[in-house]
């Protein structure tokens, strides 16, 4: 079945050690997003991809980051994890930015210790 | 800051009955409201979208109702069943700049045997 993938499910990372999420898509959709989500709150949006041009939200830290080495995979690099940055990371797809609905991924839930 | 606002917070339902979960937005620079269901430890997963030409729109059980002048959209769950029980999310995507996706801040369904 097409699909989105994140790997790991689960990640523990220290405070400040940087840590790399995964996400690999099978649907050949243009867009990829990363979300955070925090603990009874809606996704938070970090960023996009439409193919290869990165859109960083505004208020995303520069902590964040991210890489589309291809159409298939998309990766959220956390450089210098903080406590706060505890949460569940979302990756999503869809077709187009104009076009049909947002296709999520089980999410990585990331702890920081 | 566009906004989209969700209630209720939380939602008791007996099983049969129906549930219906409200959201209103706060401008009309949107094109697509789509409403996700998201259970404990996974991703939101796609329930049922509308476009603001169409005021209702019914695929099983799920009926989005959309009323453009009031700006508000609802969904409404018939014959409510415990597995229905989850958090909901509305959701609405922007027309211009990166066509983000706003999203409600959800609502916690629990539906009783």
């Amino acid at each position: 079945d097409a699909m989105v993938i994140q790997n790991p499910r689960y990640q523990v990372t220290q405070f400040g050690k940087p840590v790399t999420l995964s996400c690999s898509q099978t649907l050949n959709h243009n867009v990829m997003y990363w979300y955070q989500q925090k603990s009874s709150q809606a996704p938070k949006l970090l960023f996009h991809y439409y193919d290869k041009d990165f859109n960083n939200e505004a208020d995303t830290p520069d902590n964040f980051q991210s890489r589309r080495p291809n159409t298939s995979f998309c990766f959220l690099d956390i450089r210098s994890p903080g406590l706060g940055d505890a949460a569940m990371y979302l990756c999503a797809t869809s077709r187009d930015l104009l076009q049909g609905g947002q296709y999520f991924g089980p999410g990585t839930r990331l702890t920081v210790t | 800051q566009q906004q989209v606002k969700q209630s209720p917070q939380s939602l008791i339902v007996q099983k049969g009955g129906i549930s219906i979960i409200n959201c209103a937005y706060e401008n009309t620079a949107f094109d697509y409201f789509p409403w996700y269901q998201q259970f404990p430890g996974k991703g939101p997963a796609l329930l049922i979208a509308i476009r603001p030409d169409v005021s209702e729109k019914k695929e099983g059980r799920f009926t989005i109702s959309f009323n453009k002048s009031a700006k508000q959209f609802s969904l409404h769950i018939m014959d409510s069943q415990p597995g229905d029980s989850a958090t909901y999310f509305c959701a609405a995507r922007g027309t211009s700049g990166t066509y983000k996706y706003i999203f409600g801040t959800g609502t916690r369904l629990k539906v009783l045997a």
